[in-house]
């Protein structure tokens, strides 16, 4: 297995623009997680879905952020609009159960200018 | 809501010495895990242990479990410079938030 696949790797973009985030689990995890890092606030749980369904999104900060899994093998994290502040490294990480062991991926580090 | 909090949160020590880092955590658990995070890379899983476990091994890791403290340390035995990374403990939470939480990070440096 390939393992947790993000994409971009890196992002950069000017404020107000959209940025849509992607991630692809491993196949057989019913449980996905979006976090996001940050020097200041170290690592965040934003949202996480089990089986497609969101369960969880008390930590996506406003109303600028959104998440969907349309199947159980993409999952999207859209920030609409974007600001300086969103700067972060965003990880995506999934988990055959909500306490299993979580896969993590290469994460992506976006710049919002 | 409960979270794992790592202690030294920064440790520098020389190569072939042993690092240890403890975390500690509020409420009862299952399970801890410990994570690694190398410098621009995702978290890695290292070890799980459970609530009626009292110590573990992989490798050159050592994990204990002390429910009555509520704590658990991580010794890293003869480290090398590619130990060098933070490290995540992760505690579940039954009765809580139905997920894990990580704690704030421990960042090792082991000196070549």
């Amino acid at each position: 297995d390939a393992g947790v696949i993000q994409s971009p790797r890196h992002e950069v973009t000017e404020m107000g623009q959209e940025v849509t985030l992607r991630c692809k689990p491993i196949s057989g995890h019913d449980y996905l997680f979006w976090y996001r890092q940050t020097m200041m606030r170290g690592l965040e749980l934003l949202i996480y879905f089990n089986n497609n369904v969101p369960i969880d999104d008390s930590g996506m900060p406003e109303d600028r952020f959104s998440a969907k899994m349309p199947n159980a093998s993409f999952s999207t994290l859209k920030i609409q609009p974007s600001e300086p502040r969103d700067s972060a490294v965003y990880f995506c990480a999934s988990s055959r159960t909500v306490y299993n062991e979580q896969f993590f991926g290469p994460g992506t580090r976006l710049t919002v200018l | 809501s409960q979270q794992g909090e790592e202690d030294p949160q920064a440790l520098s020590i020389q190569e072939g010495e042993n690092a240890t880092m403890n975390c500690s955590y509020k409420t009862s658990i299952n399970n801890l895990q410990w994570y690694r995070q190398n410098s621009g890379r995702g978290l890695v899983h290292l070890i799980l242990i459970r609530s009626n476990e009292r110590e573990k091994h992989s490798g050159r890791l050592r994990v204990t479990l002390d429910t009555s403290k509520k704590s658990s340390s991580l010794l890293i035995t003869a480290s090398r410079a590619a130990d060098t990374a933070s490290y995540f403990c992760a505690t579940d939470a039954p009765h809580g938030n139905n997920r894990l939480a990580f704690g704030k990070g421990n960042q090792v440096v082991v000196i070549p």
